[in-house]
């Protein structure tokens, strides 16, 4: 693989299920970002993680978890989802820890919550 | 509050030049980024700028002055495939990305 990758393209998921969207990156980036992209809105961070081992919240947090067991891997995980959870998730990814960089996209995951 | 302003939409001509404005308020500024989202794709980088002044990069140029808030997209000689939206970003005092809503540009013949 080559740059970034998710899984699963798109999902159709009944209200209260749980659902993990995967993200892996070949580029040894430090930095791994999760944001959610709604049509008249700009991308809105949800997690972050600098360093493999630590992460953060970003803008929008509440309703999805994040672990950074290794480099390579950033799974978000959505433990009840909602309708309002209904998106286009795009990892991405960035060489430096809290430094200027420009980040790399996945090609994203499209949500249904119904 | 921390706020990225851009238009909705414009709408060229193939040939023709385009210039997109961003205006931004955050807290600290690291520099402005510009990306390109064509329909149902990822965003992909264009340009980031810190420095006030112009970059050019063969038909795009970006353009910002720190002391407006103030950022631009030229884009020259319009093609078919600059058919996308352009998303204005910048980076506050935490290396956080703040996202404009994007820039629908229509290409028309």
């Amino acid at each position: 693989i080559a740059g970034i990758t998710q899984a699963p393209t798109s999902q159709i998921l009944a209200a209260g299920r749980r659902m993990t969207l995967r993200c892996t990156q070949d580029m040894r980036h430090n930095a791994m970002y999760w944001y959610r992209q709604d049509l008249g809105l700009g991308l809105r961070l949800i997690h972050y993680s600098n360093t493999a081992g630590t992460t953060g919240k970003g803008e929008v947090p509440d309703g999805y978890s994040v672990s950074r067991a290794n480099t390579d891997d950033f799974p978000l995980t959505l433990a009840s989802a909602v309708p309002s959870q209904t998106s286009v998730y795009f990892c991405a990814s960035s060489e430096g820890t809290r430094s200027v960089g420009e980040q790399f996209f996945g090609p994203g995951t499209r949500l249904t919550v119904l | 509050g921390q706020n990225i302003d851009q238009p909705t939409e414009m709408t060229a001509t193939e040939g023709a030049i385009v210039q997109i404005n961003c205006t931004y308020q955050t807290s600290g500024f690291n520099g402005l980024f510009w990306y390109q989202q064509h329909a149902g794709e990822a965003p992909t980088f264009l340009s980031y700028n810190v420095l006030d002044g112009l970059e050019e990069k063969g038909r795009f140029s970006s353009f910002l002055s720190r002391s407006k808030g103030y950022s631009y997209l030229l884009l020259k000689e319009l093609q078919m495939k600059d058919s996308a939206s352009y998303l204005c970003a910048a980076m506050d005092s935490n290396y956080q990305l703040i996202w404009g809503a994007g820039t629908k540009l229509i290409i028309k013949p």
